[in-house]
């Protein structure tokens, strides 16, 4: 089964708004990773949060960490019409595989 | 190259036929994963290799999936007697971490159909 699962599976927002999409996992983890999809083909890195980490910041990406709630946030802000891609999340448990979720579908209305 | 990359980026394949997957890798990354990702769906995982050991082969699906990496780089991954089932997004991605957690890099995938 998933390790990672996000949520919303779809968001639509305007250009300028904020954007908010969770990722809740089931055992204890090293580390959160933030992929971003476009184009349903390669993903690119976004951001890496540490299990002793709480928070951290990108540009214009914040991403929060809840080891006690085994769940993380990614925050956009100030979205732009480019940022509309798909969100995954990842977590490596240990051992060898990184695990990712399903899946947020951005859509940013210019 | 400067990044990973795969080949074909798409294959259209009769059933019951055999088809190779290539990848890439980023030089001197020692972590290689395959993932498949179906239509609209998240990344489901198919094999890992890491340097020298024996290959993670748990996600693979049946076993007529197979999955070699030539001199720690090249990567092959081979799918005999296809099925509709079988088609998806293959993706291949790098790592230079010993232990998968590290931040991976992707190639653009092979878009596989089984007609």
């Amino acid at each position: 089964s998933q390790q990672g699962e996000e949520d919303p599976q779809a968001l639509s927002i305007q250009e300028g708004e904020n954007a908010t999409m969770n990722c809740s996992y089931k055992t204890s983890i090293n580390n959160l990773q933030w992929y971003r999809q476009n184009s349903g083909r390669g993903l690119v890195h976004l951001i890496l949060i540490r299990s002793n980490e709480r928070e951290k910041h990108s540009g214009r990406l914040r991403v929060t960490l809840d080891t006690s709630k085994k769940s993380s946030s990614l925050l956009i802000t100030a979205s732009r019409a480019a940022d509309t891609a798909s969100y995954f999340c990842a977590t490596h448990a240990g051992g060898f595989k990184t695990i990712f979720g399903a899946g947020t579908r951005l859509f940013v209305k210019a | 190259g400067a990044g990973v990359s795969q080949s074909p980026s798409n294959k259209v394949t009769e059933k019951g036929k055999d088809v190779e997957l290539r990848c890439d890798p980023i030089s001197g990354h020692t972590a290689l994963y395959w993932y498949r990702q179906s239509l609209g769906q998240g990344l489901e995982f198919l094999i890992y290799f890491q340097g020298n050991s024996a290959p993670d082969k748990s996600g693979l699906p049946s076993d007529r999936f197979s999955a070699e990496r030539t001199g720690g780089s090249v990567s092959t991954l081979t799918i005999q007697r296809t099925q509709q089932e079988d088609s998806a997004v293959y993706l291949c991605a790098s790592s230079l971490d010993r232990t998968g957690g590290l931040a991976a890099f992707f190639g653009q995938g092979t878009r596989l159909t089984v007609v």
